[in-house]
């Protein structure tokens, strides 16, 4: 049984627009979530964090959006461009340890 | 810095054959582990390890084994290969935790294996 879910398998957006990648979550304990990008051929890389005591963190043209009580969080890209199309994989952290849970990635296509 | 290295990038095993991936880093990380990358499944944690001589078990760890008998190498070997371990396995390696921060994990490119 998952813990964390990504239920958008794919997303197709132009250039310009807003992307929205969405993830859900099951376990409360989870205190930290990240976003993790990956090209084809090459291992993830981390994009953006979040604490569970915040709602919101911003990082330039990325910013991840966390909803508590709905078990939910975001990662808003705007304005989208050709390079962020990629998969993009929602991580969560167990209670302060090191590991870390993954969801199944949403493949983000930004046409030009 | 090399960053987290992984060898072989390819392998094609036969069922029952055993073969050890290879991981390393220059950061000086405590923290290491091995993931797995498997469709519409994300990434699975197999095992990991908090430091030299200290090893643990994560989500998929059945049918790997792992040392840590320093802090660079994280070897991650496969006993007797079967079809269901054909995946692409991602090694990472990242500074401890605290309460209130996340260090970010650092990737290697990965290594692709078949299981025929």
């Amino acid at each position: 049984d998952q813990q964390v879910k990504q239920n958008s398998p794919s997303l197709s957006v132009q250039e310009g627009r807003i992307s929205i990648l969405n993830c859900d979550y099951t376990n409360s304990m989870f205190d930290y979530f990240l976003w993790y990008k990956k090209y084809p051929a090459e291992g993830p890389t981390f994009l953006i964090s979040i604490s569970s005591i915040k709602d919101k963190n911003e990082d330039g043209r990325f910013t991840v959006f966390l909803n508590k009580s709905a078990k939910h969080l975001s990662l808003h890209i705007v304005p989208s461009q050709p390079g962020d199309s990629a998969v993009y994989f929602c991580a969560a952290r167990y209670n302060a340890g090191n590991m870390l849970t993954f969801g199944g990635g949403t493949r983000l296509m930004v046409k030009p | 810095n090399a960053g987290v290295t992984q060898t072989p990038k390819f392998q094609v095993l036969k069922t029952g054959q055993s073969m050890t991936l290879q991981c390393a880093q220059d950061m000086n990380h405590e923290y290491m582990s091995w993931y797995r990358q498997d469709p519409g499944m994300g990434l699975r944690l197999i095992h990991y390890s908090v430091g030299a001589g200290i090893t643990d078990q994560g989500e998929v760890p059945n049918g790997y084994n792992v040392s840590r008998s320093t802090t660079e190498d994280f070897p991650l070997r496969l006993l007797s290969a079967a079809p269901s371990q054909t995946s692409v396995y991602f090694c990472a390696s990242s500074p401890p935790s605290r309460d209130l921060s996340m260090n970010e994990q650092f990737f290697g490119p990965g290594t692709r294996l078949t299981v025929l």
